[in-house]
């Protein structure tokens, strides 16, 4: 079947501006996660969607960001006020256990997102 | 804390040639243990994972990690790298239950024609 899917795959925007990021996990997956790659860094874990669960937002960097997943499935990641420093590389992932982390992880391909 | 190390930045091997990235953590217990590929444009890709049982486990592309608990680390091998291995790879860890995998910096990897 599909895996995750991500738009846009490039966002440019200006300083200032708010963006959204859409994700659609694997269709059955109950887990959602949001991370963000920084050039030449590793992945930072953002937030953590499980099924009706209240989500882990323990790595949004600041009040800034939020997540929101919309039954059970898509989820937007809004960034408001965008800085030049939250250009990145912006990934979301499914699992298909509600276990968290220690089930595998089905990444997309990411949103590309340049702060001028 | 909890941190995970691939003190590798970047590293480049001959076509044909065997490979080991590093991968060190720091947990106080022995956590999942996960390395990921990631090919330019391409999203991360798993390549294996540990759990539990046999220290030496097979994934696909025909890669194998070790994970050595006196050592605390987890590497990654593979007896003859091809043209298309070249890419980023992750170790990641995560503790049982936990919501969180942690990610390294990342090893790029070049293949020498």
């Amino acid at each position: 079947g599909a895996g995750v899917s991500q738009s846009p795959s490039n966002k440019v925007t200006e300083k200032g501006k708010d963006v959204e990021l859409r994700c659609d996990p694997i269709s059955g997956h109950t887990a959602l996660y949001w991370y963000r790659q920084s050039l030449g860094q590793g992945l930072e874990f953002l937030i953590y969607f499980q099924g009706n669960s209240a989500p882990d937002k323990s790595g949004l960097p600041s009040d800034r960001f939020s997540a929101e997943r919309t039954g059970g499935s898509v989820s937007t990641l809004t960034i408001q006020r965008t800085q030049q420093e939250d250009s990145a590389v912006y990934l979301c992932a499914s699992s298909l256990m509600m276990a968290g982390g220690t089930e595998t992880q089905y990444f997309g391909p990411g949103t590309r997102l340049l702060v001028l | 804390a909890q941190s995970v190390t691939q003190p590798d930045i970047h590293i480049t091997v001959s076509e044909g040639a065997s490979l080991e990235l590093r991968c060190n953590y720091s947990y106080g217990a022995t956590p999942y243990l996960f390395w990921y590929v990631q090919s330019p444009g391409q999203g991360l890709q798993l390549l294996l994972k540990y759990f539990s049982g046999d220290t030496l486990v097979q994934g696909i592309k025909g890669f194998e990690a070790e994970f050595k608990r006196s050592q605390s680390s987890f590497n990654l091998r593979k007896p003859s790298v091809h043209w298309s291995d070249a890419a980023e790879y992750f170790c990641a860890v995560a503790l049982s239950g936990a919501s969180k995998i942690i990610f390294g910096s990342g090893t790029r990897l070049s293949i020498r024609p």
